[in-house]
């Protein structure tokens, strides 16, 4: 089975101040990693995502994450966020040759303030 | 471009009661996944459907089953409701099981109170 840590529960910010999300993931096979933003009252929308290549993933809004294997990593990070970018953020893996189930993690709530 | 709909958007029902939530993937997608995301909490998955087959069964409460229809929409049926069944249901469609690119397209979600 898959299981995903986010470490923080919350991350402050100051607008234009670059921040970084953590995530790191436990599994005994190959993984695919997804990033998803959550915006107050409203469903899930895919930031970005990991299958295979390079490792530096980009992102809508400016985000980008790096997947980091010896690390068991996918932080996300962006050089400067808007007030806008308060959300809340979920980080999921699943099993390429499973039924692309998603397991997340706990979620990181992103504040912004000015 | 269409999107996953879900209906309804708000639910208030009583302990006992029976619910109905229904989802309409994104046309052409033929896989639905259900999601069950209680209040501060992560995502839990509770059940797929691929071509009207379940495909895969998570954390599901026996109280509840689904189904997927001819037309690919799927109604989550829930019985026997508690109060701890209060809590956002998110539907996802996604073409084919895992599509060649993995991604599941989440509706906006149904707000389920249990009073």
């Amino acid at each position: 089975a898959q299981s995903v840590t986010q470490l923080d529960s919350q991350v402050p910010v100051f607008e234009e101040a670059p921040v970084e999300l953590r995530c790191n993931y436990s599994s005994s096979v190959s993984v695919y990693l997804f990033w998803y933003v959550q915006y107050p009252n409203q469903g899930l929308q895919l930031l970005l995502k990991y299958l295979s290549g390079s490792t530096l993933v980009k992102g809508i809004n400016g985000f980008e994450a790096e997947f980091n294997k010896s690390q068991t990593s996918f932080h996300l990070r962006k050089p400067s966020v808007h007030i806008s970018d308060t959300a809340e953020y979920f980080c999921a893996v699943t099993v390429p040759s499973g039924y692309s189930t998603l397991t997340f993690g706990k979620g990181t709530m992103l504040l912004v303030s000015p | 471009a269409a999107g996953v709909i879900q209906s309804p958007r708000h639910l208030i029902k009583e302990k006992r009661e029976t619910a109905t939530l229904k989802c309409y993937p994104i046309p052409r997608h033929d896989t639905v996944y259900w999601y069950q995301q209680g209040p501060g909490q992560d995502p839990q998955f509770l059940i797929s459907f691929y071509e009207k087959m379940q495909s895969d069964k998570g954390s599901i409460p026996d109280r509840f089953s689904a189904q997927q229809f001819s037309d690919y929409h799927s109604e989550l049926n829930m019985s026997s409701l508690e109060l701890g069944d209060s809590a956002l249901y998110f539907c996802a469609s996604s073409l084919g099981l895992a599509g060649s690119t993995y991604e599941q397209y989440f509706g906006p979600g149904t707000r389920l109170t249990v009073t």
